[in-house]
């Protein structure tokens, strides 16, 4: 059964140090999102692509935090430098098209800890 | 603006029915979807309802939607113990999916 991979599961890191998460969604999905989900509430879009475009990173601290989806399929989301309030699970999902009925995908995600 | 809210916290018993309650603020939602995350696992998709639609069902699962008051619910009829996870509802806005706190259920046996 197709599904989105994310990688790594857990990750631990120094605080002011940098950190990479890969996401590689189900074939053909034309959109890919990175969610981030504080514990205790609900996913936070950060960023989404349409293909290799950003449609809306309205949310990402770009500061810090860097995504790409440089050929329209696989993506890669970065912080530099990580600071300990970025701990939390990272979610990358996937679907055929833009929201508006058709299913996201959510991958198992990366449980990201700062310390 | 966009708000989508659960309450936090449900407690049932082995076989009873769980109701899990949703209120959003943004009429221009499209569909809306019920998804279930178990302890460090992602998001997998329940069920969804396009906003035009009153009720869908789905074996155990009824999802009721009042778009006047903006109101979404889940019912899970027969729940068992399986079940207990978190629950978020999510509106579909254009090129937006926005999530809700999320409603822990907890399935007493």
């Amino acid at each position: 059964e197709a599904e989105v991979a994310q990688s790594p599961r857990y990750k631990i890191t120094e605080k002011s140090q940098a950190v990479a998460f890969w996401c590689d969604p189900i074939s053909g999905h034309a959109t890919l999102y990175w969610y981030r989900q504080i514990l205790g509430q609900g996913p936070e879009l950060l960023v989404q692509f349409q293909d290799e475009s950003v449609v809306d990173d309205s949310q990402l601290p770009k500061d810090r935090f860097s995504a790409e989806r440089l050929k329209g399929v696989d993506s890669t989301l970065k912080i530099q430098p990580a600071e300990l309030g970025d701990s939390a699970m990272y979610l990358c999902a996937s679907s055929l098209l833009g929201q508006g009925g058709t299913e996201a995908f959510f991958g198992q995600g990366t449980r990201l800890t700062v310390v | 603006g966009e708000d989508v809210e659960q309450s936090l916290f449900l407690s049932v018993r082995e076989g009873d029915s769980s109701v899990i309650n949703c209120t959003y603020t943004d009429s221009s939602s499209t569909y809306l979807y019920w998804y279930k995350q178990e302890p460090g696992a992602g998001l997998q998709l329940l069920t969804y309802i396009f906003s035009n639609m009153d009720m869908k069902q789905d074996q155990r699962l009824t999802v009721l939607l009042n778009k006047k008051d903006k109101h979404l619910s889940l019912r899970i009829a027969d729940t068992q113990t399986g079940d207990s996870a978190i629950y978020f509802c999510a509106e579909s806005i254009p090129l937006k999916l926005i999530f809700g706190t999320g409603t822990l259920l907890a399935v007493q046996p």
